[in-house]
């Protein structure tokens, strides 16, 4: 059975800093890994595909990589902004069509 | 343009209610989703629909009934709420069942936070 765990649950940083979330799985047989951010009382936005076979990728400020064979994935976030404060969800296609959810990392940045 | 909707957006009603919510994607996916997201925060799929035909029943309730009468809708509807139905649900869609949500993911709604008193 998968199992997604996301340290920190919550995070708070001020205005500038590099920080790192992560996200650790138990069963490395997924086909990619989907990094959301989700702001109260509104959806899931989708911020980074990994697909099984990539090691990384990138969006702007943003950075995320896969490691199948420890179990890990990162989300590298610079020079954080105030506006990126939200929680950040990493969620794994595994087991046909389904998504694997962590319980997320609450980011707070302090202008 | 919203690609994933849903309505209502908050929904309070009384235990032993029916309720539907409802859900469209204007994205021309062939696949639907249902998720629920409790106070832990954690998501877990209950349903999936593809061109209209049930693909993922996970073991969620009787009194949860998911209904899809074309390939850019799916409703949930739920029989006689209880206190532990309160969370926030959420609908998605992908390209198709596995190479669409393997190559592009999923495309998620704004969610429907669900209370019942």
């Amino acid at each position: 059975k998968q199992e997604v765990t996301q340290i920190p649950a919550a995070l708070s940083v001020p205005e500038g800093e590099n920080l790192v979330l992560n996200c650790s799985f138990t069963d490395s047989a997924i086909y990619n890994l989907q990094w959301f951010r989700q702001d109260p009382g509104k959806g899931l936005t989708s911020l980074l595909l990994i697909q099984s076979s990539q090691r990384e990728q990138t969006s702007g400020r943003l950075n995320a990589s896969l490691d199948k064979s420890s179990g890990r994935s990162t989300l590298y976030i610079a020079a954080s902004q105030p506006g990126d404060s939200a929680t950040y969800l990493c969620a794994l296609l595994y087991n046909f069509n389904k998504f694997y959810f962590g319980s997320g990392t609450k980011l707070n940045v302090k202008p | 343009d919203t690609a994933v909707s849903q309505t209502p957006k908050y929904l309070v009603t009384q235990m032993g209610n029916d309720k539907s919510i409802k859900c469209e994607q204007n994205l021309g996916h062939d696949t639907m989703y249902w998720y629920k997201q409790d106070s832990k925060k954690f998501l877990k799929i209950m349903f999936s629909y593809n061109n209209k035909e049930l693909i993922i029943n996970e073991t969620v309730p009787n009194r949860f009934s998911p209904k899809s009468p074309d390939k850019a809708h799916l409703n949930l509807h739920i029989n006689s709420l209880e206190l532990g139905d309160s969370a926030v649900y959420f609908c998605a869609s992908s390209l198709t069942a596995m190479t669409g949500a393997r190559d592009y993911g999923y495309t998620f709604g704004s969610g429907t936070r669900l209370t019942v008193v």
